[in-house]
């Protein structure tokens, strides 16, 4: 069985400043992981993912996020954050154990940013 | 362009009416996916579809139905017997196992 826990469910940052959002997951194989972002009213749109190539993946609108094996985690990170950047983060997981390539969600950790 | 249609944007059902929300991609996708959205929460998983004519229960399928008659085409059905339909109901596709999932811009739907 697979799980994800965002360990924030908010969180807060002035517009500059650096941004982490902590993402811990379980799996039973070695999984595929996301990242996508949701801004008000709207669909998901993915950010970034990990797919057992480099543990250091680079995302759109600067954000990257390191797969650590070890930790059992996949932070996400910015080193600016920008007032656009606002919105809802989800970490999301899929492993080849599951038959029906459903992704486990997180429950999402919203992002403000002030100016 | 290719991706994922969601229609309509919002719509507003009376207690006791049956309504199809509608999701179609054209990204050639063989597996697609129904969730259901509440305010502060993450996604849960309504039905998905692997392949046409065939679908399988989510964590939350009752009171919902779907079909998969065609590859492009995954219709939600939220019936009389979903207690609390009011939500965001987002629809997404993926080509295969471990690959990312690409979203609509979801429909709110409304009880009055």
């Amino acid at each position: 069985a697979q799980s994800v826990t965002q360990l924030d469910s908010h969180v807060s940052v002035s517009e500059g400043t650096p941004v982490l959002l902590r993402c811990n997951y379980s799996s039973s194989y070695s999984p595929s992981l996301f990242w996508y972002v949701q801004h008000p009213n709207k669909g998901l749109q993915l950010l970034l993912k990990y797919t057992s190539a480099a543990t250091l993946v680079k995302g759109i609108n600067g954000f990257e996020a390191e797969f650590k094996k070890s930790e059992t985690s996949f932070h996400l990170t910015k080193p600016s954050a920008h007032m656009s950047d606002a919105a809802e983060y989800f970490c999301v997981v899929s492993d080849r154990g599951n038959a029906g390539n459903m992704l486990t969600f997180g429950g999402g950790t919203r992002l403000m940013v002030k100016p | 362009d290719g991706g994922i249609t969601q229609s309509p944007k919002y719509l507003f059902r009376k207690e006791g009416q049956n309504v199809t929300l509608s999701c179609e991609q054209n990204l050639n996708h063989d597996a697609m996916y129904w969730y259901r959205q509440d305010p502060g929460q993450g996604l849960r998983l309504i039905y998905y579809s692997q392949i046409v004519n065939d679908f399988q229960k989510g964590d939350i399928a009752e009171g919902y139905s779907v079909s998969r008659e065609k590859k492009e085409s995954f219709p939600l059905t939220v019936t009389s017997a979903q207690k609390n339909p009011t939500a965001f109901y987002l629809c997404a596709s993926s080509s295969g196992r471990e690959t990312e999932a690409f979203f609509g811009q979801g429909t709110r739907l409304t009880v009055v």
